[in-house]
């Protein structure tokens, strides 16, 4: 099924590791985006990348860096994780054009605890 | 930048009553507007949107969300909720174009008693 994939979908690190989170989109998106969401905060936007080659920061970037591998593909580093980043890191997508067209889609997740 | 505001985090209710959920936006421009439901354990699902026209937005599972631009609002409703409507709900808002961002509200954890 068309969607957003993301990998792992659970994660433990210890203080100082590194890891990726991988997404990939098969819908042919121009938009990819990277969330964490902690309780009563809600989604909060890490990094984005309107297009292919490009990246944004949003309001959490730090700790965190991104690369757009081509137009399916946007990842997400952890160099040397700390307990707090500790949440659900959610990735999505959204296509171009008209606004009949803006449509996010999320993947499912990826739980990541960091002790 | 936009923001947006939900209020009164926590709602219990029983089924059968009526849920609203306020959203409100702080955004000169154009926006276009969102609500997601998320259940437990599971990630983010597309409510209903608004980008134009009428501002009474249907969406699935008998939710409704009405646009009220002098009001900056955009609230959700549903006249008779059902147990398995508990979850969790965010309200989102983008700027159209040139604007990919979408900014989410903090969210409404929804407990509805059988």
């Amino acid at each position: 099924n068309a969607g957003v994939t993301q990998t792992p979908k659970f994660q433990v690190l210890k203080t100082g590791q590194s890891m990726t989170l991988q997404c990939a989109q098969d819908m042919n998106h121009n938009s990819m985006y990277w969330y964490r969401q902690d309780p009563g905060m809600g989604l909060r936007l890490i990094y984005y990348s309107a297009s292919e080659g490009t990246t944004d920061k949003g309001e959490v970037p730090n700790g965190y860096n991104v690369s757009r591998l081509n137009k399916r593909e946007f990842s997400l580093r952890l160099e040397s994780a700390a307990p707090s980043q500790t949440s659900v890191y959610f990735c999505a997508s959204r296509g171009l054009g008209g606004s009949r067209n803006y449509g996010y889609t999320f993947g499912s997740g990826t739980r990541l605890t960091v002790v | 930048a936009q923001s947006v505001s939900q209020h009164n985090h926590h709602v219990i209710l029983s089924e059968a009553a009526s849920l609203e959920l306020g959203c409100n936006y702080s955004y000169g421009g154009t926006v276009n507007l969102f609500w997601y439901v998320q259940y437990p354990g599971q990630h983010l699902q597309l409510l209903l949107k608004y980008f134009s026209g009428d501002p009474l937005v249907k969406g699935i599972k008998g939710f409704e969300a009405e646009f009220i631009k002098s009001k900056f609002s955009f609230n959700l409703r549903k006249p008779s909720v059902q147990w398995s409507d508990t979850a969790e709900y965010f309200c989102a808002v983008s700027g159209p174009y040139g604007n990919n961002r979408l900014a989410f509200g903090k969210g409404n954890q929804v407990v509805v008693i059988p």
